[in-house]
This record gives structure tokens, C-alpha cells and sequence, in this order.
């Protein structure tokens, strides 16, 4: 069983820029959630997609969207990228609809805007 | 004032120690929670979770929850250098899977 996996590892960009960021979920997962982790604090949710509608945001704004695919693997797009977007972007991936069920991270991909 | 508070740490302690791990939070709507641990360049895993007011033991690892105080902890027995790593409390409200996480704890066992 193939785990959650993200593309790129690394990323540098400059500021104004646009990024796009891949997921692929873990087998048999519908529903994939998205965190920044700015250094030294905790994940902070972005938002969610389960069977390619979102299904709920935190407290970001719009220029960060998302997708995603039927076959679940999904997209985090930020456009007009600022310097405090330099974070860890965490993928997480989870089956099963709005129950418990418990999220598999990837090792997420580090973003530097310079 | 964040929804959950996490003392950043870091916490050492030698081999063999119990560690223990606390958070606290505000919002009393939370109903489950999670400890995750994230090693260095990884993603967090998740370690316990539990949703009633109680204790819940796996192996080496209790995790308490006290709703009326809004306080959850996390103890981990006879800890390894293994262990070594940042700790992450998160809980969530009844329905979906949005994690609101703390801070994170560094934890360094040393041998």
C-alpha cells in the first residue's frame, strides 16, 4: 500500500510568483485535507476536498485554491505568493465521510518565497 | 489567544524518564483528540486519539483528556532517544476532519 506522497520536496520562488503543489492520496482515500506549517509552530488547516468538492477552508485567503482529481490526488495553487508563505505544506488523506477516520500525512513540501 | 496552547519547549530528558506532554484549549465545542509526533523533515503520524474525558493506554503511551478543564496531556513511560521528536496535540469539533493543532512540543531523550 502506497503511501501519501507530495511533489515537489523543495520549492524556491520569489515573491508576486505563483506555485503549484501535488498530493497524491494513499490508496482507497476520498477525501485529502491541505496545512501550512510555518517554522517552529503547528500545521494550520488551509482546507479540504472530498470527492473533488471542497469541503471546507480555514482562514486563508483566496489566492489560495485547490483541486481535486477523480482518481483523489489533488492540487494547492497560491498565487501572488507573499514572503510569510514560506512554510511546510503538509498533505493529509483520509477515507470515509465527515466520521473519524484518521489522516496520513506526506512528508509535505518546503516552500521558500524569496 | 490561540484555540490551543502548546509549550514550544524543548524538553530534555535522560533515557528511561516519563515524559509528560500537556495542551490546553478554549474552545469547549472540541470533542477529539489527537497526539501526533513529527520527526525532523517528516510528516506528523498520529500517535493516540481519544474522545471521552478519561485515560487511554497503548504500550509505552497514555493519553489524557479532562473536558472540564480543557486540558489534555500525553505521557510517555521509559522514553527512548527514539522518542526524540516534536509533539503535536490536535483535536476537532463532531463533524469532519479539519485538525486544529498546537504548537508543538520538542521532546530530546538523550541516551
Amino acid at each position: 500500500e502506497t503511501g501519501v506522497t507530495q511533489s515537489p520536496t523543495h520549492l524556491i520562488k520569489t515573491r508576486g510568483q505563483q506555485v503549484t503543489l501535488r498530493c497524491s492520496s494513499q490508496s482507497g482515500h476520498n477525501t485529502v485535507s491541505w496545512y501550512q506549517q510555518a517554522l517552529g509552530q503547528g500545521p494550520q488547516f488551509i482546507f479540504q476536498y472530498y470527492r473533488e468538492e471542497e469541503n471546507g477552508r480555514g482562514n486563508f485567503p483566496p489566492r489560495f485554491s485547490g483541486l481535486q482529481f477523480p482518481n483523489y490526488s489533488s492540487e494547492l495553487n497560491v498565487n501572488a505568493l507573499e514572503l510569510d508563505d514560506s512554510a511546510l505544506y503538509l498533505c493529509a488523506s483520509s477515507s470515509g465521510d465527515f466520521s473519524y477516520n484518521e489522516q496520513f500525512f506526506g512528508p509535505g513540501t518546503r516552500l521558500t518565497v524569496l | 489567544q490561540k484555540e490551543v496552547e502548546q509549550d514550544p519547549g524543548p524538553l530534555s530528558v535522560p533515557e528511561g524518564a516519563i515524559v509528560s506532554l500537556n495542551c490546553t484549549y478554549s474552545n469547549s465545542a472540541f470533542q477529539y483528540f489527537m497526539w501526533y509526533r513529527q520527526y525532523s523533515r517528516k510528516g506528523p503520524e498520529l500517535l493516540m486519539y481519544t474522545y471521552s474525558s478519561g485515560n487511554k493506554e497503548d504500550g509505552r503511551f497514555t493519553a489524557q483528556v479532562d473536558k472540564s478543564s480543557k486540558y489534555i496531556s500525553l505521557f510517555i513511560r521509559d522514553s527512548q532517544p527514539s522518542d526524540s521528536a516534536t509533539y503535536l496535540c490536535a483535536m476537532r469539533y463532531g463533524a469532519g476532519n479539519m485538525l486544529t493543532f498546537g504548537g508543538g512540543t520538542r521532546l530530546m531523550v538523550k541516551p
